[in-house]
């Protein structure tokens, strides 16, 4: 089935730094979203983007919606341990109206 | 809360038993749909419903049944249970995916033994 490629797979950065992870695809998205999980726990929306080329903010976090709509970024601004946790992408291609597809996830672990 | 909860929360099943478990909301969202997590695969859609006795396959559907005979329970069935069936499973409702995405529960672990 569809998978969306998202990198790096995981990485550790000290607490403090900047983080950059991003999701692409051969597909063309209406929509992408960026959901958090921590352990144990189901997901939790972060960010939604709505068109290309949209920049949108969640206090030290980043995303934007790629101009050419097969990708997106999310940055997070001076990392702090409660960080850490499995950062998801997902997609809503133009062919499914109530269906997201989702990244293989980052793992994040910042080292205090 | 997000007003989604799964039932149970953790299960240790034998291979070829049925196994049932729960998603149920109080939101009254149209939408609820189940996906496992596997590593190495992020989330997989198993199955999705757009209203009552309205439901849908998705990727990974081969070996799992849904139903939802009303609008606050999905059921996903594991009608005989193989060890490859091992997952986490997680519930996510939404009132409107193109707008707002989804709201997922905390997540059933499953053990096929």
């Amino acid at each position: 089935g569809q998978q969306l490629n998202q990198s790096p797979q995981s990485m550790f950065i000290q607490e403090g730094e900047d983080v950059s992870m991003n999701c692409t695809s051969s597909s063309i998205f209406n929509t992408w979203l960026w959901y958090k999980q921590d352990p144990g726990e189901g997901p939790v929306l972060l960010i939604a983007l709505y068109k290309a080329g949209e920049l949108t903010s969640n206090g030290r976090l980043t995303a934007q919606f790629g101009i050419t709509r097969k990708d997106s970024f999310l940055n997070i601004s001076a990392s702090i341990p409660s960080d850490v946790g499995i950062y998801f992408c997902a997609g809503r291609p133009t062919s499914g109206t109530y269906k997201y597809i989702f990244g293989t996830g980052t793992r994040l672990k910042v080292l205090a | 809360d997000a007003g989604i909860t799964q039932s149970p929360r953790h299960k240790v099943t034998e291979t070829g038993t049925p196994v049932t478990l729960r998603c149920h909301q109080t939101e009254n969202h149209r939408y609820m749909y189940w996906y496992r997590q596997d590593p190495g695969h992020g989330l997989r859609l198993i199955h999705y419903s757009y209203g009552v006795k309205d439901t849908d396959k998705g990727e990974v559907s081969d070996g799992y049944s849904v139903s939802r005979s009303k609008t606050e329970d999905f059921l996903l069935t594991l009608e005989s249970a193989t060890s490859s069936q091992t997952s986490v499973y997680f519930c996510a409702i939404s009132e409107s995916p193109g707008v707002v995405g989804y709201t997922f529960g905390s997540g059933t672990r499953l053990t096929v033994v």
